[in-house]
């Protein structure tokens, strides 16, 4: 697509319950990463994908927090037993590469509010 | 742990008047990034600096990497109401960006 595509915009969720994100990136990017962002702070890594190897699951918070990436596109973030504390926007971008240099192309973000 | 440290946290100005935003860190960066965040957006990138010393341009605005590549400046000309928004700097830190806190930016008519 033109740009990384995330769905919902917009979730709403009851403590304790399960929430899957998902990311849409851009056709031929093979890095993809999951940030998240408090109310004007700023972003927090949580997990990168490059191609085939081992992702980087280093920022993770929580064994309460997975991602997965099929078949080299779309990614999916899943929370079990979400608790107030992961409201916050979640965010993920594509690159071309995995080097930073050129620079990432993000999704307007799903804002979840854990109630 | 690779830091990035940005100041001011928050800057109010009148249009027209000039601003510079600082991003520090004790770590060397091999590209450092400049994004700008407006409200419901993600990032969107203006600028990869890679050389130590190097100053880009873009229209009223002006980056520059620290010699020693650990910092960076942003400095806005004439600043417009249209540049209000969140800027971040962010630099590659072995695989991902690793983001500053922000600067929160408005320009008032």
């Amino acid at each position: 697509g033109a740009g990384v595509s995330q769905s919902p915009s917009n979730k709403v969720t009851e403590k304790g319950k399960d929430v899957e994100l998902r990311c849409d990136p851009i056709s031929g990017h093979t890095a993809l990463y999951w940030y998240r962002q408090s109310l004007g702070q700023g972003l927090e890594f949580l997990i990168y994908f490059q191609g085939n190897s081992a992702p980087d699951k280093s920022g993770l918070p929580s064994d309460r927090f997975s991602a997965e990436r099929t078949g080299g596109s779309v990614s999916t973030l899943t929370i079990q037993r979400t608790q107030q504390e992961d409201s916050a926007v979640y965010l993920c971008a594509s690159s071309q590469s995995g080097t930073g240099l050129y620079g990432y192309t993000f999704g307007s973000g799903t804002r979840l509010t854990v109630v | 742990t690779q830091l990035l440290e940005q100041s001011p946290q928050f800057l109010s100005i009148q249009e027209g008047e000039n601003l510079t935003v600082y991003c520090n860190s004790s770590s060397v960066f091999s590209s450092l990034q400049w994004y700008r965040q407006e409200p419901g957006e993600g990032p969107v990138l203006l600028v990869t600096v890679v050389t130590g010393g190097e100053v880009k341009k873009l229209k009223r605005l002006t980056f520059q990497f620290g010699d020693a590549r650990k910092d960076s400046s942003l400095h806005i000309t004439a600043a417009q109401p249209g540049d209000t928004g969140l800027y971040l700097c962010a630099g590659d830190g072995t695989g991902k960006l690793i983001f500053g806190q922000g600067t929160e930016l408005s320009v008032k008519p």
